[in-house]
């Protein structure tokens, strides 16, 4: 099974400023890795796909990057709404998928 | 546009069953392969169970093996996952999501307590 681990568990930034978030793989995954935003009481929302592919409808802020097993997510100016729970999830080797234990995404 | 919405969900006896249902529409539900996913109260994201597009193949996590059957009816464009032998770990919210390589809908989800 491949294990996802994210860091930090938990990340206080201000809105407008830049947030880094981090998703290491026990093996690699190549690209096949996809970050999630969860809002509190909300199903999970795909942001990107392929380790760098925004999904429908997400706005240009939300970028990944990465291959193997260390990727990122990165998000350039924060906005009110992107305040959430972050999760990584890799669809490489399966079963299981695998997701990270998430990072949340607080206000500082 | 594609919604999935989830039901079934209750509160249940440890030992108990219950039989959750995923009704899809706004996409061709038998082209697709589906999942069921879980998050326990105040908990992160876990894969439970897979199905392949046309039933043939399915998929468990270790800690609903032999207890958790998922199915489909393509020709009701619903999704199932019949639970036995529940137990207190498995309280959570169940969701089902669709796989188009990536994971890109997923229901609201439905909550499932089950009490010892």
């Amino acid at each position: 099974e491949i294990v996802m681990t994210q860091s930090p568990a938990t990340l206080s930034v201000s809105p407008g400023e830049r947030a880094t978030l981090s998703c290491r793989a026990s093996q690699s995954v190549g690209s096949d890795l996809a970050w999630y935003h969860q809002k509190p009481g909300q199903a999970p929302r795909l942001l990107i796909y392929g380790a760098s592919t925004r999904a429908t409808g997400i706005p240009a802020r939300f970028s990944g990057s990465g291959s193997g097993t260390e990727f990122t997510l990165t998000i350039s100016s924060l906005q009110s709404e992107d305040f959430a729970v972050y999760y990584c999830q890799q669809y490489n080797k399966w079963p299981p998928w695998t997701f990270g234990q998430g990072t949340k995404v607080e206000i500082k | 546009q594609v919604q999935l919405v989830e039901s079934g969900g209750g509160v249940v006896q440890s030992g108990g069953s219950l039989r959750l249902s995923c009704a899809a529409s706004g996409f061709t539900f038998s082209a697709y392969d589906m999942h069921w996913v879980r998050q326990a109260p105040g908990k992160g994201l876990e894969w439970a169970a897979f199905i392949r597009h046309d039933g043939n193949a399915k998929y468990y996590a270790d800690s609903v093996k032999g207890r958790f059957t998922i199915s489909r009816d393509n020709t009701k464009n619903t999704l199932y996952l019949q639970m036995n032998s529940l137990r207190p770990e498995d309280t959570a919210v169940y969701y089902c999501a669709k796989d188009s390589f990536q994971w890109d809908s997923w229901g609201q989800g439905t909550l499932v307590t089950v009490s010892s």
